[in-house]
């Protein structure tokens, strides 16, 4: 089936280093969304993207679609404490049925020591 | 504006015990309902969607129901519960997507399911 692929899994760091999440469809897709999760809590929408090649910006996070459009990214500056949780991203593959159906990467868990 | 309620919040049901869990949207008119479930604190695995009144599709057989009896209202069932269905369920609800794109999915505080 079509699934979208996160690495890393898990990701440690020190605050104030920079952290990257990378996601990966076999198939094209129509947009993608970003989710944060923190610890004990329920997943949150941080952003989507939609066009080839888009950038967005939140403050210290930057976000990433490939020009393919089958890839993307998340990447923090400068971590702090408050970052600490779990990131997903999501997709919708281009062409599908289920109208409005995202699936969801595995996540990446990001720790940061203080 | 709009909001998701979603109850109980934690739940400790014996196996083979039924299972109902609600979920109701506020502010807005026909949602799209999801409803997920995460294991060991990871991955969101969808069970299942529905995009209008008695509109359910499953996306994993297995010994659980959903079914939506009126429009912002949302349930997820079992007649015999398993060890296996232990986890963190979450229901989500968004806007029908238009040709523009698709809209974040706005989730539940869920449920936290133990089965023993």
């Amino acid at each position: 089936g079509q699934q979208v692929m996160q690495i890393p899994q898990y990701q440690h760091v020190q605050e104030g280093e920079d952290f990257t999440t990378y996601c990966n469809s076999s198939t094209t897709l129509s947009n993608i969304q970003w989710y944060k999760q923190r610890p004990g809590g329920h997943p949150v929408f941080l952003i989507q993207l939609v066009k080839s090649g888009e950038v967005k910006k939140q403050k210290r996070l930057t976000f990433q679609f490939g020009e393919a459009k089958k890839n993307s990214s998340l990447h923090i500056t400068a971590t702090q404490t408050t970052d600490v949780g779990t990131y997903f991203c999501a997709g919708r593959h281009a062409g599908g049925t289920s109208y409005g159906k995202l699936t969801f990467g595995q996540g990446t868990i990001l720790t940061v020591h203080p | 504006s709009q909001t998701i309620h979603q109850w109980p919040a934690t739940l400790v049901q014996p196996v083979g015990s039924p299972l109902s869990l609600e979920c109701t949207v506020e502010g807005t008119s026909n949602p799209n309902l999801y409803w997920y479930r995460q294991a060991a604190g990871r991955g969101l695995q969808l069970l299942f969607y529905s995009v209008g009144i008695g509109q359910i599709s499953s996306e994993v057989p297995q010994n659980l129901s959903a079914s939506r009896p009126q429009d912002r209202q949302f349930i997820l069932s079992s007649k015999k519960l398993l060890l296996s269905d232990s986890g963190f369920y979450l229901c989500a609800w968004s806007d029908y997507p238009t040709v523009v794109g698709l809209y974040g999915y706005t989730f539940g505080s869920g449920t936290r399911l133990t089965v023993v």
